[in-house]
């Protein structure tokens, strides 16, 4: 069965502090893995995609790698304007016709000052 | 400016009523979700639109109908069959069934 785990599940920074989130996932055929921020009582916002073992992706702060097994977001030097919930997605080949997306339980971010 | 307009943000449902919450999307977007996210749990597709009168079940449908008749527009109706309705509804599309998918704001659902 197709699977993804995020971990930690919570994540307590001060501002400054880098760190980084990890997405592992049990999939048959990654056909991408998306990287989503959402605020709370808000829809996920998107961030990065990444389709092959050793692509990366950043924006600002952020930065998104990828393993055959799993993926990271690193956070440097967080602002406390970078806390939220992350959300890690995957899509399959077996999946990509539909555009399902298989979703982590998300990693909740707060950067104290 | 582009974007996913979901209608109402709350929206409170008596037992046995039916709901109908609004997607409308200007992205030109073929492909329309609907998702459901509830506390502790990852997002669960509900239902799907590859194309403008055409959709199909994702995982959790049980309690949930939808229409594709214009491709802007994908609402959903939470029906009195569905028997846990209080959850958050993200409305999602993307231009292409295998590209980015990018969310709208959500509705918040509640039965009292």
């Amino acid at each position: 069965e197709d699977q993804v785990t995020q971990s930690p599940e919570a994540l307590r920074l001060q501002e400054g502090e880098s760190s980084s989130l990890n997405c592992s996932y049990t999939v048959s055929g990654l056909r991408g893995l998306f990287w989503y921020r959402q605020d709370p009582g808000k829809g996920p916002e998107f961030l990065f995609t990444l389709y092959s073992a050793g692509e990366e992706k950043e924006k600002e702060r952020l930065k998104a790698t990828l393993t055959k097994k799993e993926s990271f977001l690193h956070i440097t030097a967080p602002k406390p304007e970078d806390s939220a919930t992350y959300l890690c997605a995957v899509s399959t080949y077996g999946s990509s016709n539909t555009g399902k997306l298989i979703f982590g339980q998300g990693t909740t971010l707060q950067v104290k000052p | 400016d582009g974007g996913i307009t979901q209608s109402p943000k709350y929206l409170f449902r008596k037992e046995g009523q039916n709901v109908t919450l609004s997607c409308e999307q200007n992205l030109n977007h073929d492909a329309m979700y609907w998702y459901r996210q509830d506390p502790g749990q990852g997002l669960r597709l509900i239902y799907y639109s590859q194309i403008v009168n055409d959709f199909q079940k994702g995982d959790i449908a049980e309690g949930y109908s939808v229409s594709r008749e214009k491709k802007e527009s994908f609402p959903l109706t939470v029906t009195s069959a569905q028997k846990n309705p209080t959850a958050f509804y993200l409305c999602a599309s993307s231009k292409a069934p295998w590209d980015t998918i990018y969310f709208g704001e959500g509705s918040w659902l509640t039965v009292v």
